[in-house]
């Protein structure tokens, strides 16, 4: 079954500790993986498009990087602002259409 | 340029009722998606328009149905609510939709800020 996953649900981090948001698919013909930021009573606001296994995008702390299984969301020294739900999603052919299929996000809380 | 709006912000309806829901897209975007976020299923697709016509649709009752209009403004309807239907609905626009779109070619989503429906 073609699933986005995200890991972990929840992540707390004291300011300035950089980690990782991981987002694992298995999805076949796999078009785009876009990853968004969502702040609490908001739409999602777009982030990144990543397309090739290897390709890298960068955004003042925030890095994201893809694999062909994968894609991993870098947050080097972060700040309290960035506390938002992190989501990704995969465009990709699911019964016979191109879709977008989201995962159900990383709530990432920065302590000052 | 002007993001996406959605109008209204908040709404509160019985069951039974039915609501509609208006997206307007950003300027020069002619596809629009409609999303549901619930806390327990996430974000789930409704269906996409692009040039007036249902291009996509995701397995949602035959109650939510939607249009897309010549100047690419939706709108969302859902008919005899149910308490589950209690929801953030979202919009979101691009240039290209689904089928058009490929390997370097934008297919960008950019969401409006949602309405909040409480079905009660």
């Amino acid at each position: 079954e073609d699933q986005v996953t995200q890991s972990p649900e929840a992540l707390r981090l004291q300011e300035g500790e950089s980690s990782s948001l991981n987002c694992s698919y298995t999805v076949s013909g796999l078009r785009g993986l876009f990853w968004y930021r969502q702040d609490p009573g908001k739409g999602p606001e777009f982030l990144f498009t990543l397309y090739s296994a290897g390709e890298e995008k960068e955004k003042e702390r925030l890095k994201a990087t893809l694999t062909k299984k994968e894609s991993f969301l870098h947050i080097t020294a972060p700040k309290p602002e960035d506390s938002a739900t992190y989501l990704c999603a995969v465009q990709a052919r699911i019964q016979g259409a191109q879709k977008l299929v989201f995962g159900q996000g990383t709530r990432l809380t920065i302590n000052p | 340029k002007a993001g996406v709006t959605q109008t209204p912000r908040y709404l509160i309806k019985t069951r039974g009722q039915q609501v509609t829901l208006s997206c307007s897209p950003i300027s020069g975007h002619r596809s629009v998606s409609w999303y549901q976020q619930t806390p327990g299923q996430g974000l789930q697709f409704l269906f996409e328009y692009f040039s007036e016509t249902q291009r996509n649709k995701g397995n949602f009752p035959g109650r939510f149905s939607g249009r897309q209009f010549s100047n690419s403004r939706s709108e969302m309807n859902v008919s005899t609510l149910e308490l589950g239907d209690s929801a953030l609905y979202l919009c979101a626009s691009s240039l290209l939709y689904s089928g058009t779109s490929g390997r370097g070619s934008s297919y960008e989503q950019y969401f409006g800020p949602g309405t909040r429906l409480t079905v009660t």
